[in-house]
């Protein structure tokens, strides 16, 4: 299995607080992800980094926020978190050409 | 606009049969193909890919074909197991970009036994 870790793996949380998902890797990959996934719309992605402190958007990236201070952690923040926030959260890593590998997702409810 | 394109949502197959995943994409830019399998409370987890050089590319029973000019990819999988019953990805990236990854919504198939 590819070494990344996902932080934590499940959370409730209220309307309108912050909330920080965390991805790990020992892998050294230069590329991170984050998707999030929900019925009917498959994978979906929000932010990726190629590299410490680069990043950029994905095709949902309203509301969310990303950072990468350092090559193995790619920090996910719901700036306010809302109700169409409620999904599963996937971090994956990919070297170059290689396709990406995915964590084992994290469980977000917003009430 | 979806890049990506799994038009079936789900399929079934007896157990030992074939088992055909199909997948459309638009962007022609795109130049290397993944299928990925995931199983619930799980991450995906990747099974095969093609570069767009191929047409064709095999690993034990799946066999992932590629048709460029109709922008069409397939997954086969022979014979078909019950443990093979996941949701299936077809996703797609450029290697001229940052190579992320554009997902289809996914095939849920199921193997009956």
């Amino acid at each position: 299995d590819a070494g990344i870790t996902q932080s934590p793996r499940h959370k409730v949380t209220e309307t309108g607080t912050p909330v920080t998902l965390r991805c790990h890797q020992t892998e050294n990959h230069r590329y991170m992800y984050w998707y999030r996934q929900d019925p009917g719309h498959g994978l979906r992605l929000i932010h990726y980094s190629y590299g410490v402190k680069d990043t950029d958007k994905g095709e949902v990236s309203d509301g969310y926020s990303v950072s990468r201070s350092k090559t193995e952690d790619f920090l996910l923040t719901l700036e306010s978190a809302t109700s169409s926030q409620t999904s599963v959260y996937f971090c994956a890593i990919s070297g170059q050409g290689s396709g990406a590998f995915f964590g084992q997702g994290t469980r977000l409810t917003v009430v | 606009d979806q890049q990506v394109k799994q038009n079936s949502p789900s399929l079934s197959v007896q157990e030992g049969r074939i088992s055909i995943l199909n997948c459309d994409y638009t962007n022609s830019m795109f130049d290397y193909f993944l299928w990925y399998k995931k199983y619930p409370a799980e991450g995906p987890t990747f099974l095969i890919s093609i570069s767009s050089i191929k047409d064709k590319n095999e690993d034990g029973r799946f066999t992932v074909f590629l048709n460029k000019s109709a922008k069409h990819l397939s997954l086969h999988i022979v014979p078909s197991q019950p443990g093979d019953s996941a949701v299936y990805f077809c996703a797609a990236f450029s290697g001229a970009g940052s190579y992320q990854l554009t997902f289809g919504k996914g095939t849920k198939l199921s193997v009956i036994p």
